[in-house]
């Protein structure tokens, strides 16, 4: 069952722009990861926001998070070629604790031109 | 560096063929996953361990097969293997301590004819 939905699907940007997408979500979580897949790759974890906190930073990354709306969104600033990747969102079942399996949605496809 | 390694980036089977996917992570880990990824379905989750000798079905287990016999690898069957398991499949650990996160391994691009 998909959980989260990003949207856009694409998104082509210069570099140095910054580029926002977003995730959406159906049930409660207790929190929501972001990670990076590179063409043809496995994915890295990027970050995770907890259900108790609303934003978060890591380097040129910036992750929202809206439990009443249930949406998540990553913002990478100053892009580069090499940001050029599928990004994804994923929550594990809600109450579930550490190591859980997460559920994940289809991604973004991020292209940064340079 | 931690490391979860698949053993094949590429294969080619024939249908009807049983196929043997394995994993091995070096992390210590738990936990143990098996997904697959096509185009405009995302990542899909197959099969799932959480201890050796332990497994559960995920979301999509149908012709599909799993074991674990040590702590460090997890192995995906296809018994019989069809065209529609044409398909990225990607290996993934994490701790049920620290961490929350997935680690990933770099996928099998499997191709049946």
């Amino acid at each position: 069952s998909q959980q989260g939905e990003e949207d856009p699907q694409a998104l082509s940007i210069q570099e140095g722009e910054n580029a926002t997408m977003n995730c959406s979500y159906k049930t409660s979580i207790n929190n929501l990861q972001w990670y990076r897949q590179n063409s043809g790759r496995g994915l890295v974890h990027l970050i995770l926001i907890r259900s108790n906190e609303r934003e978060k930073h890591s380097g040129r990354l910036r992750v929202t998070l809206d439990t009443s709306k249930k949406s998540s969104s990553l913002l990478i600033t100053a892009s580069r070629a090499a940001d050029t990747a599928s990004y994804f969102c994923a929550t594990p079942p809600w109450q579930e604790t550490s190591g859980s399996r997460l559920t994940f949605g289809e991604g973004t496809q991020l292209t940064v031109n340079p | 560096d931690v490391k979860v390694t698949q053993s094949s980036r590429y294969l080619v089977k024939r249908t009807g063929e049983k196929v043997f996917l394995e994993c091995v992570q070096d992390m210590d880990h738990e936990n143990m996953f098996w997904y697959r990824q096509d185009p405009g379905l995302g990542l899909r989750l197959i099969y799932f361990s959480y201890d050796v000798k332990m497994k559960e079905k995920g979301d999509i287990p149908e012709g599909y097969s799993v074991s674990r016999e040590k702590k460090e690898r997890f192995s995906l069957i296809l018994e019989s293997a069809s065209t529609n398991q044409t398909s990225m499949y990607l290996c993934a650990s994490s701790s049920w301590t620290g961490d929350e996160k997935l680690f990933f391994g770099s996928g099998t691009q499997l191709s049946v004819l």
